[in-house]
């Protein structure tokens, strides 16, 4: 069964560094997303993608994020100087045409 | 503002019962997930309710729409299930499909 994968798993950063966040969607979806989870607390939307181009963002999304779809099968998320707030699991997920979400099981950034 | 409310939020059964966990949404909406994740962070998608009822093995997930409620259940529970049960839902009205998350039911079966 197709899955929606990411890497790593786990990622240890130092404060200011830049932090690449990698996903391969389900190869036929159409949209994509970034979700991010602080411990203890629920998933927060951050951005969505489609068409090469960012469809909706969050207010957490702000400059210092970015996404890229480099060559159509990695969907990638950027941070350029991350900051002790920025420790969380981020979740990948992609859908097709529908509304249906597939989940990556995330990955792991820990900033100190 | 668009809001999705679960309870309870933390939940402690023995083996065998029968579990029954809430959300409840502000307004309308054009599906609603329940999701799974376990202790090592990754969440799996259980079901995808637009009307009615789904049942999947000892799960059942049921919406009413006019009520904008939601539950899901385990029948038979065992201590497998325990695990972080989040519900999520896409409103009507955003620019995309994105989804809005619930704060998430612990559960605990214990044997």
């Amino acid at each position: 069964e197709p899955e929606v994968t990411q890497t790593p798993s786990h990622q240890v950063t130092q404060m200011g560094q830049e932090v690449i966040l990698r996903c391969v969607p389900i190869s036929n979806h159409l949209y994509f997303y970034w979700y991010r989870q602080i411990l203890g607390q629920k998933v927060e939307f951050l951005v969505s993608f489609y068409n090469n181009e960012i469809s909706e963002k969050s207010e957490i999304f702000d400059d210092q994020f970015s996404v890229e779809r480099p060559d159509g099968s990695n969907f990638t998320l950027k941070i350029r100087s991350t900051k002790l707030e920025d420790s969380a699991m981020y979740f990948c997920a992609s859908s097709d045409y529908r509304v249906e979400q597939y989940f990556g099981p995330g990955t792991r950034l820990t900033v100190t | 503002k668009n809001e999705v409310e679960q309870s309870p939020q933390n939940l402690t059964a023995q083996e065998g019962e029968f579990i029954t966990i809430n959300c409840s949404y502000s307004v309308g909406i054009s599906a609603l997930h329940w999701l799974q994740q376990h202790p090592g962070g990754g969440i799996v998608s259980l079901f995808m309710l637009s009307s009615g009822k789904k049942k999947h093995g000892r799960l059942i997930a049921t919406i009413n729409i006019q009520e904008k409620h939601s539950s899901l259940h385990i029948t038979a529970s065992h201590p497998r299930d325990s695990a972080v049960y989040i519900c999520a839902v896409h409103f009507y009205g955003g620019a995309t499909n994105k989804l809005i998350f619930g704060t998430g039911t612990l559960l605990a079966v214990q044997p």
